[in-house]
């Protein structure tokens, strides 16, 4: 089944502890792209990728870090978190032609 | 540079009735347009999507949009709601050039359907 998986679904953690948020996809796309959904703001892009080692900021990056080692993940790096992090986070992935993004189920991240 | 705006963060329908939910976009190239849905608990799923062929668009769960450009909008409708619709509505613009994939969506805010039975 074609699929964008992210993990994990839920995490609470405390302000300063470095995580790591995990994407991945099976459907061999060259585009991924990680978004944070907050209350009256929809989904604002955080950062995107157009293939492997070729990422980009999009309009929210700071305080995030991401890397593309490999085609099919795309992980997302909180250094130092912070409560304004706390948010929803997805993950979406297309190919290069680009007909269609697909998302994750998303992962509700708390920092208290 | 484009941007969404959604009129209305909630609306609310009665079973059986018109929905109608209202986007206006802005793009300094011709644009793709998009509506997502998200159920609660779940990702956003493609709801229907406009790449400048016919300007009225069908897609699934019998929503439809219509693409006007001398208004800038692409307002989704659906004839009648069901208990089922209740979710929340995203509609995006993406430059054509990037075809609307994950790295060039831009959101409106949102808009929360709730149905009455």
């Amino acid at each position: 089944e074609a699929q964008v998986t992210q993990n994990p679904r839920y995490l609470i953690t405390v302000t300063g502890k470095k995580l790591t948020v995990t994407c991945s996809q099976n459907m061999n796309h060259e585009y991924m792209s990680w978004y944070r959904q907050d209350p009256g703001l929809g989904l604002r892009q955080i950062y995107y990728s157009m293939n492997v080692e070729v990422t980009d900021k999009g309009d929210v990056p700071e305080g995030y870090k991401v890397s593309r080692k490999e085609k099919r993940n795309f992980p997302l790096i909180l250094e130092s978190p912070s409560p304004n992090q706390t948010s929803l986070y997805f993950c979406a992935s297309s190919n290069r032609l680009n007909t269609e993004a697909f998302f994750g189920q998303g992962t509700r991240l708390t920092v208290v | 540079a484009q941007s969404v705006t959604q009129l209305g963060s909630h609306v609310s329908v009665s079973e059986g009735a018109l929905v109608l939910l209202r986007c206006n976009y802005s793009s300094s190239v011709p644009p793709y347009l998009f509506w997502y849905v998200q159920y609660p608990n779940q990702g956003l799923q493609l709801l229907l999507k406009y790449t400048s062929a016919a300007t009225l668009v069908k897609g699934i769960n019998g929503f439809e949009a219509e693409f006007k450009k001398s208004e800038t909008s692409f307002h989704l409708t659906k004839p009648s709601a069901h208990m089922s619709d209740a979710a929340e509505y995203f509609c995006a613009v993406s430059p054509a050039y990037s075809g609307g994939g994950a790295d060039g969506l831009t959101f409106g805010k949102g808009t929360h359907i709730f149905i009455q039975p």
